[in-house]
């Protein structure tokens, strides 16, 4: 267990549709980090966020938007849904950025319809 | 951006066997990562090595960093080390602190 939870686990929605997926960092973590991972693309980073701050943004669709809340979790919202868009899409912390070593969370698996 | 390029792309053991991977990378970098994804599809964290060698029970692994590699082994092979095993790696360029992946090497043990 790497101490980063997400939730849902599952998600299955229609095209058009919009989802939120929730990350719970690791205790004392001040940075998040999404990535998708599809079969077609890999692993690819999609934003990152520090102590509140958007830090730095990936390969992320202008339809797709997250956040950094104080308590330090942090969600991913996707809307106007796509075939394309599904995947596994995983949260990511790290405790500080000059190590920067990062613990990932079990993931969401999104299913678009 | 930075490339990561891993080797072999597939690998088929025997049960006890030993095995070496490699991920090779463009640039220079600040940090390296070896994950195991588990056929559930969890990352596991396996080293953060960006410099140096490091052992884990059956697993080491060695980051030439001048040379712009990583060799991960696995010794002892067992069929609970099948999944993907992915090297990812920071640019050390300012500012960048994303991890960029390597495509996977596939391992499949076999009893």
């Amino acid at each position: 267990d790497s101490g980063v939870t997400q939730t849902p686990k599952h998600l299955i929605t229609a095209t058009g549709q919009r989802v939120t997926l929730r990350c719970s960092p690791r205790s004392g973590d001040l940075s998040v980090y999404w990535y998708q991972q599809s079969l077609d693309q890999g692993l690819q980073f999609l934003i990152q966020y520090y102590n509140g701050e958007e830090r730095a943004k990936g390969n992320i669709l202008e339809r797709f938007s997250a956040q950094q809340f104080p308590d330090l979790h942090s969600e991913l919202n996707l809307s106007s849904l796509e075939l394309g868009d599904s995947a596994l899409y995983f949260c990511a912390s790290s405790a500080d950025l000059a190590r920067n070593e990062q613990f990932f969370g079990p993931g969401t698996r999104l299913t678009v319809l | 951006g930075i490339q990561v390029e891993q080797s072999p792309p597939d690998l088929i053991l025997q049960e006890g066997a030993n095995s070496t991977l490699r991920c090779n990378f463009s640039d220079s970098v600040n940090n390296l990562q070896w994950f195991h994804q588990n056929p559930w599809g969890q990352l596991i964290n396996l080293f953060y090595i960006p410099s140096g060698t490091k052992q884990n029970g059956r697993l080491s692994a060695t980051t030439v960093a001048t040379e712009r590699y990583s060799l991960l082994y696995i010794s002892s092979s067992q069929t609970t080390d099948s999944g993907v095993y992915f090297c990812a790696v920071t640019y050390s360029g300012a500012g960048s602190y994303q991890l960029t992946f390597g495509k996977g090497t596939k391992l499949s043990v076999i009893p």
